[in-house]
Order: C-alpha cells, then sequence, then structure tokens
C-alpha cells in the first residue's frame, strides 16, 4: 500500500485477554517502531525492529508485551493478559532507515481495555 | 542517552500571531531533527526536517534552525492560522536511526 497500515484501527477487549495488533509498513522500509500514545500524552516508546532483529527492546512496559517482524515486513505486538492501563493509542511507523529519513506513521490502534 | 525537550503546552494564540514553540536536544553523536504535526483526529505527519547543523527546514511557513551550538530546534512561523491547531513534536534520529519523540505541545489558534 501506500502508507502504513495498522490493523485493526480499534479494538475493545475485557481485561485479562490478550490482543494482537498489526502493522503492515511501506514497502521497503527496513526500520519499523511501535509507540503508545495514552490520552493527551507524548509518545511513549516501545520497540524499534531493523529487518527482522530489534536492537531496541528498552521501551516495553512489561513481559505481557511482545513484538515481532517476519520477513522484514509486517509487524505483530502481542499484550497477554491486558489491563487497564494498557489503553491507549498504538502507533506503528517505518523508515528507510538512512541517516536523516524521515519516520512514516500509520493511523494507530486505540486499544480500549474493560 | 539522547533525549528531547520541548516546550509545555498548551499554547493558545490569537490569527495572525507570531509563534514560537522551543526544542532542545541531548544527543552523544550527530542527529538528524525533526518536526511533526498531529492535526485533531489525524495521524502524525511530517511538518520539517534539518539533518545537519545549520540547516533550515521549513515547509506550511513553519521554520526551524538546527543549531548545534545551542542544541535547539526552534519552531517559528510568523503568522498562525486558525487551521494550524494541532499538537507539535519535536523529534530527533540517532545514527542508528532510533527516534526520540518530545511530549508534544498543543497549539490553539483563535479567530
Amino acid at each position: 500500500g501506500a502508507g502504513v497500515s495498522q490493523s485493526p484501527s480499534n479494538k475493545v477487549t475485557e481485561k485479562g485477554k490478550d490482543v494482537e495488533l498489526r502493522c503492515d509498513p511501506i514497502s521497503g522500509h527496513t526500520a519499523l517502531y511501535w509507540y503508545r500514545q495514552s490520552l493527551g500524552q507524548g509518545l511513549e516508546f516501545l520497540i524499534y525492529f531493523q529487518g527482522n532483529s530489534a536492537p531496541d527492546k528498552s521501551g516495553l512496559p512489561s513481559d505481557r508485551f511482545s513484538a515481532e517482524r517476519t520477513g522484514g515486513s509486517v509487524s505483530t505486538l502481542t499484550i497477554q493478559r491486558t489491563q487497564q492501563e494498557d489503553s491507549a493509542v498504538y502507533l506503528c511507523a517505518s523508515s528507510f532507515g538512512g541517516t536523516g529519513t524521515e519516520a512514516f506513521f500509520g493511523q494507530g490502534t486505540r486499544l480500549t481495555v474493560v | 542517552g539522547d533525549s528531547v525537550t520541548q516546550m509545555e503546552g498548551p499554547v493558545t494564540l490569537s490569527e495572525e500571531a507570531f509563534l514560537t514553540i522551543n526544542c532542545t536536544y541531548t544527543a552523544t553523536g550527530y542527529p538528524s531533527l525533526f518536526w511533526y504535526v498531529q492535526y485533531p483526529g489525524e495521524g502524525l505527519q511530517l511538518l520539517l526536517k534539518a539533518t545537519k547543523a545549520d540547516d533550515k527546514g521549513s515547509n506550511k511557513g513553519f521554520e526551524a534552525t538546527y543549531r548545534k551550538e545551542t542544541t535547539s530546534f526552534h519552531l517559528e512561523k510568523g503568522s498562525v492560522q486558525v487551521s494550524d491547531s494541532a499538537v507539535y513534536f519535536c523529534a530527533l534520529s540517532d545514527p542508528g536511526n532510533q527516534f526520540y519523540f518530545g511530549t508534544g505541545t498543543s497549539l490553539t489558534v483563535i479567530p
């Protein structure tokens, strides 16, 4: 596609359930980023992929959060045993990864844990 | 580690007023600097960027100059419009292509 695609756009889940969020980056982009944006807050870094490997996982808030990227393309962010504090907009971005190249953002997945 | 600090909001201005949103950074290497904008109900999009010292990025009447001596990348616009109401994020990317974002500054322009 022309841009970064995220699915679903909205997800309502019950506390304790697992959720999977998907990100389809721009074709050819080697770098992929996940961020979390809570209501009225800035961007909280979660994880960064270069190709299929994740040089920086330091932002994952707990061991309930995991992410993978396969084939250097699609990435999934999994949250196990969701809690209400996980409610936020999860943003994915991708870039060519070269110096000074911009990151392109998807529209985000709005996760609500009830 | 690398980081970005930007002016706290919210900022409210009258139409045609001058805008400055301050941004300073901390980096161990030679970062590239960006301003992103998030209009209401929309995703983040690049507003402008600069990749080396003394470069000026500009777009839609907004400007920012990469100042290495003061480690700053302040966003300016000479005459804001109602349509500029949005949240503005300062960001840097390090040589390893990791992005660091500021906390965002909400701007409201009133007619």
